[in-house]
């Protein structure tokens, strides 16, 4: 079962920032948070992870709390291509098995 | 990049038959795995590898084995197909670690249908 909760949507206007936010109050202290999207009809993308610090890549940033509770993923300037259901997880699966929630779909509107 | 390439994007096979889907990555991944996506019910996982020949049962195996005689290939056989499988069958991989290993890179995907 998913370990996190997440909006079921959220829209974002297409060169505006994009803030997806996640809860994962249950983490554990050696979890990883990772972000994943997934674009219709096509496979899963990873986009980022990280365990405490701030991480930010050539996709995304991602703002993990103090607490490690939640964590935000931001998108700085979302295009239509970016629409997409996007999930958030915990590692700590079997097998190192990748386990979504709902995650929440985005919409981005030109 | 990361490639990880399907044998098909789409398969329609009869109740009965004998189905291999193959997959295989460029990027030297020591982990390898087989999930299954339908709606309402996620991301399923199948089968995992994390070195040839070498496998372990996900959380559906019954009905599925799997081949990995090469590192960069991880094949997923159907015994006898039956219309429960059909489904969208993702590849993945993975390079070992706590950390890594939950870093995956998808295939596009195979859509099965059993008739």
């Amino acid at each position: 079962d998913a370990k996190t909760t997440q909006p079921p949507s959220m829209d974002c206007a297409e060169g505006r920032a994009a803030n997806l936010p996640c809860n994962h109050s249950t983490i554990s202290g050696n979890e990883y948070v990772y972000w994943y999207r997934q674009i219709h009809s096509q496979g899963p993308q990873y986009i980022i992870h990280g365990l405490k610090n701030n991480e930010t890549n050539e996709m995304a940033s991602l703002i993990i709390t103090e607490d490690r509770k939640s964590s935000t993923l931001i998108l700085p300037h979302a295009t239509l291509r970016d629409t997409a259901v996007y999930y958030c997880m915990n590692s700590g699966g079997s097998n190192y098995k990748l386990t979504f929630g709902k995650g929440t779909l985005l919409t981005v509107n030109p | 990049d990361v490639k990880v390439t399907q044998s098909s994007r789409y398969l329609v096979k009869r109740t009965g038959e004998k189905v291999f889907l193959e997959c295989v990555q460029d990027m030297d991944h020591e982990n390898m795995f087989w999930y299954r996506q339908d709606p309402g019910l996620g991301l399923r996982l199948i089968y995992f590898s994390y070195d040839v020949k070498m496998k372990e049962k996900g959380d559906i195996p019954e009905g599925y084995s799997v081949s990995r005689e090469k590192k960069e290939r991880f094949s997923l056989i159907l015994e006898s197909a039956s219309t429960n499988q059909t489904s969208m069958y993702l590849c993945a991989s993975s390079f070992v670690g706590l950390e890594s290993s939950y870093e995956q890179y998808f295939g596009p995907g195979t859509r099965l249908t059993v008739t």
